[in-house]
C-alpha cells in the first residue's frame, strides 16, 4: 500500500526554470492538498482539490498552478521559479470532500537559485 | 483570523517518563483540532482529530489530547515516551472545509536515554 507518492523528492532549480511536481494517491481518496513547509512556519496551504476536476486556492497561491489530472493524481507547476519558492512541498490526502488532510507523502526538497 | 501557538520549540524528555506539548488556538467558532507528527525525512502523519463530543481524545501510538474551551488549548499528552517518539509535534486548527486549516509552526520533542 504506497499511500501518496511523490516525486521527484529532491530538486535543484535555477531562477525562472519551470518544473512540475507529481503527486498519487491509490487509497481512493476525493480531497488532494498541496502544502509548503519553511522553517519555523509549519505548513501552508497553496492549493487543494475536493474532487476530481475541481481546484481552488489556498493560503499562498501565487506564483503557482495546479492541474487534478484524474482522481489519483494532483500535479503543482511551478511556472517561473523563484528563489522566495525554495521549500519543501507536501502532497496530501483525505478521503471526504472537505475532510482535513490524513495522509501526506514524504514531500519534495525543492532548491531554486 | 484563526492562529495556533505551540509555545514550546523543543522539548526533551527522559525515556519512560510523561509528555505534554501545549497547544493554544485562536478561533471565532467551534474550533476541529488536530495533532501531527512529522518525523524527519517524511511526511506528517495525523495522531488524533477533536471535532465534538468527548473532550478527551484518544489517538495513535498512545497519545492523547485533552480540549479545554475555557482555556483555548489543545494539549497532547502520552503517559511513557519511548525513543521513537522523537519527532515533530504539529497542532492544527480549523473549521468545516479543508480550507481553512492552519498549522503551529511546531514543537521538536527529544527524547534522552
Amino acid at each position: 500500500n504506497a499511500g501518496v507518492t511523490q516525486n521527484p523528492k529532491f530538486q535543484v532549480l535555477k531562477t525562472g526554470q519551470s518544473m512540475t511536481l507529481q503527486c498519487a494517491q491509490d487509497m481512493n481518496h476525493n480531497s488532494m492538498y498541496w502544502y509548503r513547509q519553511d522553517p519555523g512556519m509549519g505548513l501552508r496551504l497553496i492549493y487543494y482539490s475536493a474532487s476530481e476536476g475541481t481546484t481552488d486556492k489556498g493560503e499562498v497561491p501565487n506564483g503557482y498552478n495546479v492541474s487534478r489530472l484524474n482522481k489519483r493524481e494532483f500535479s503543482l507547476r511551478l511556472e517561473s521559479a523563484a528563489p522566495s519558492q525554495t521549500s519543501v512541498y507536501f502532497c496530501a490526502s483525505s478521503v471526504g470532500q472537505g475532510d482535513q488532510p490524513q495522509h501526506f507523502g514524504d514531500g519534495t526538497r525543492l532548491s531554486i537559485l | 483570523a484563526q492562529s495556533v501557538t505551540q509555545p514550546d520549540i523543543h522539548i526533551t524528555v527522559s525515556e519512560g517518563a510523561s509528555l505534554e506539548l501545549r497547544c493554544n488556538y485562536s478561533y471565532g467558532a467551534t474550533p476541529y483540532l488536530f495533532w501531527y507528527v512529522q518525523s524527519p525525512g517524511q511526511g506528517l502523519q495525523l495522531l488524533l482529530k477533536y471535532f465534538s463530543g468527548d473532550t478527551l481524545v484518544q489517538g495513535i501510538k498512545g497519545f492523547e489530547a485533552e480540549f479545554k474551551r475555557s482555556q483555548s488549548s489543545f494539549n497532547l499528552r502520552k503517559p511513557s515516551v519511548h525513543w521513537s517518539d522523537a519527532a515533530e509535534y504539529f497542532c492544527a486548527v480549523g473549521g468545516s472545509g479543508y480550507s481553512t486549516l492552519t498549522f503551529g509552526k511546531g514543537t521538536m520533542l527529544l527524547v534522552s536515554p
